[in-house]
């Protein structure tokens, strides 16, 4: 189902290059959000967006950064500063307080 | 701090054997708790929320607020039910904590 769009699926990091992970959404959410995923720790919140123009960090914002130009859209880039990107990224999006939707998901590795 | 606790992470039953899969969270006011499901291959996705109190593929979560408890239950598994899956608490208006997960393997 469609909703919300991940892309790419794959994605690999050189050292000392930052990568940016796109996220669309078209369910007219106004929140959105970047989770990371590791084995056994769940998901852990990276950065979120309430409103287009503006977001807060999350538990583990430090290595990356975030822009939420359009409602519809909010990429993260994952950049060199960040020393362990190998993971599993979520974004979601949600409406108010309702439950958040989930994308696909981008696996980032370091090549 | 708030924290969502799923101690187990897997957890093996056979077919037709009943299901608990345990979450515990620790939260200063009332909470808001949720069971996200992902199966193989596909996106995480909302099974039940404590507040709409719903029984969705057989699953049911009572929340103890005694026991600071939102276990999962199911009273005959089935293989289809083999996945990952995470209780969340939602700490704010938008942000949700999530546990470490439980992969649940049902056995022919």
């Amino acid at each position: 189902d469609g909703g919300i769009t991940q892309s790419p699926k794959y994605l690999f990091r050189k050292e000392g290059q930052n990568v940016t992970l796109s996220c669309e959404q078209n369910l007219n959410h106004d929140a959105m959000y970047w989770y990371r995923q590791d084995p056994g720790q769940g998901l852990r919140l990276i950065y979120y967006s309430q409103i287009v123009n503006d977001f807060q960090k999350g538990d583990i914002a430090e290595g990356y950064s975030v822009s939420r130009e359009k409602k519809e859209s909010f990429p993260l880039t994952v950049t060199s500063a960040q020393k362990n990107p190998t993971a599993f990224y979520l974004c979601a999006s949600s409406a108010g307080n309702q439950p958040q939707h989930f994308g696909d998901g981008t696996r980032l590795s370091i090549l | 701090a708030q924290r969502v606790t799923q101690p187990e992470k897997l957890l093996s039953v056979f077919k037709g054997a009943p299901v608990e899969l345990k979450c515990n969270y620790s939260y200063s006011g009332s909470p808001e708790l949720f069971w996200y499901v992902q199966y193989s291959r596909q996106r995480l996705q909302l099974l039940l929320r404590h507040i709409s109190r719903e029984s969705i593929k057989g699953f049911t979560a009572d929340l103890n607020k005694g026991e600071t408890s939102f276990h999962l239950k199911k009273p005959f598994a089935q293989e289809e039910d083999s996945a990952m899956y995470y209780c969340a608490l939602l700490e704010s208006s938008y942000k949700l904590i999530f546990g470490s997960g439980t992969r649940l393997l049902v056995r022919p």
